[in-house]
């Protein structure tokens, strides 16, 4: 059974554009959200993360949304760039529990 | 500081043979993880050493799979006998110890297809 549901499976965006990835989850002891990046050839790297107790957290031009209620949370990247063309994977965590990931988006950033 | 090494980059065997994946955590992590991802799907958890210790192999597909950390330091995952469904990406992570979270840092991968 899959923990994480992610969508949409690929994304094309405009450079400029905002591109959006959603993912929602069951599991209500999960308190960890982090999205990776992962490029071609390289492994996911650790992009942005949240904690439920807040509903958004910014860093640069990447914003997470968390809606406890809903139990689900997306990444925004404002202003995407072709630079930001890589797979994305939302994942989910508790403590003392392994770390739950979606299936991936892979998004391309159209110059 | 050097990342998480994997070796191979990518191996391709027959079914029924074997086939060892080695990790090189970065240096001073005592968490290790074992990830897998088939094309399309999710990454999935195989297992988690802490140290030399299994903390939690939940996420091994059967005994066919065997992972080691000796002496706290590389860790091998030992596919025998490979079958076709072993195909896919063979990511291993590692982190700091410490309570709470701690940021995982992700390797390469080893990309095995079994033929």
């Amino acid at each position: 059974q899959q923990q994480v549901k992610q969508s949409p499976q690929s994304l094309i965006v405009q450079k400029g554009g905002i591109s959006i990835i959603n993912c929602a989850y069951e599991n209500t002891a999960f308190d960890y959200f982090p999205w990776y990046q992962q490029f071609p050839g390289k492994g996911p790297a650790l992009l942005i993360a949240i904690r439920p107790d807040v509903s958004e957290k910014k860093e640069g031009r990447f914003t997470i949304s968390f809606n406890k209620s809903a139990k689900q949370f997306s990444l925004h990247i404002m202003d995407s760039q072709p630079g930001d063309s890589a797979t994305y994977f939302c994942a989910a965590h508790y403590t003392g529990n392994q770390f739950y990931f979606g299936t991936g988006t892979s998004l391309t950033v159209i110059p | 500081e050097a990342g998480v090494t994997q070796f191979p980059s990518h191996s391709v065997i027959e079914k029924g043979q074997t086939v060892t994946l080695r990790c090189d955590p970065i240096s001073g992590h005592d968490n290790l993880y074992w990830y897998r991802r088939v094309m399309g799907k999710e990454i999935k958890f195989l297992l988690h050493f802490v140290k030399e210790s299994k903390q939690d192999e939940s996420g091994m597909p059967n005994n066919r799979f065997l992972a080691e950390r000796t002496g706290g330091t590389y860790s091998t995952l030992k596919v025998q006998p490979a079958e076709l469904e072993d195909s896919g990406v063979y990511f291993c992570a590692s982190s700091q110890w410490g309570l709470g979270v701690n940021e995982q840092y992700f390797g390469p991968g080893t990309r095995l297809t079994v033929t």
